[in-house]
């Protein structure tokens, strides 16, 4: 299964609005975890399902897609926001990851 | 409180085996499929093995079957991973992560542990 994220990086500023792709080839359904991971730190699971929150993680992220297409979406980017995020299939092995994108503040 | 701790890393030669382990605490650890990752230096993450909760069941990528084997034992709670015929593109932090949900495995993994660097050089 191919994962492909895009973009690989971006730079926004605070407040903005923030849009990550993902698409899966073959479809995975709904089985797409989103996951953080800040600089020299362990990766952590924001999104599952698409589209559920876990608990504890700020209502401001949001995941939505079905199938093929899929993305995270930030509503009002913060400073502590700065990481890299990946998306991945859990709908069947092989459980691929993302490449990646890499969120910045201008 | 859910903790994963990583140990066996260390530098070895192209060819050569290792095996990392991972001590679980805090969960009931026959519940839980258990998933091993890797990140290469500055790289994304890549799933390396999956084992269900009774160790009936494990799953690696092609590129790594044959090499790569999982394993758990569950009266210590401990996970494994026995790494032979290493090479310079297996070196990568190893984490070790908890399934999300007991007794599943096509979920997302909820706990990962601090990892073990693993560095194939001559």
């Amino acid at each position: 299964i191919q994962m492909t994220q895009s973009p690989s990086s971006l730079s926004a500023f605070v407040g903005d609005r923030v849009t990550i792709t993902c698409r899966a080839s073959p479809g995975i359904s709904n089985h797409l975890a989103w996951y953080q991971q800040k600089s020299g730190k362990l990766p952590k699971l924001l999104i599952y399902g698409a589209s559920t929150l876990r608990s504890g993680v700020p209502s401001r992220f949001s995941g939505s897609g079905s199938g093929t297409d899929f993305s995270l979406t930030i509503s009002s980017l913060q400073p502590e926001d700065v990481a890299t995020y990946f998306c991945q299939n859990y709908n069947s092995a092989p459980f691929t990851f993302g490449q990646g994108t890499r969120l910045e503040i201008k | 409180e859910v903790q994963l701790v990583e140990s066996g890393g260390s530098v070895v030669h192209p060819g050569g085996s290792l095996r990392l382990s991972c001590a679980a605490s805090g969960f009931n650890f026959y519940d839980y499929t258990m998933f091993w990752f890797r990140q290469p230096p500055g790289k994304g993450l890549q799933w390396v093995a999956v084992i269900t909760w009774d160790g009936g069941s494990s799953f690696y990528p092609d590129s790594l079957k044959g090499r790569f084997t999982v394993s758990r034992d569950n009266s210590r709670n401990s996970l494994y991973l026995q790494m032979n015929g290493l090479i310079s593109d297996d070196t990568a932090f190893y984490y070790c992560a908890r399934a999300a949900v007991s007794k599943q495995w096509l979920v997302p993994t909820d706990y990962w542990g601090q990892g073990s660097r693993v560095t194939v050089s001559s």
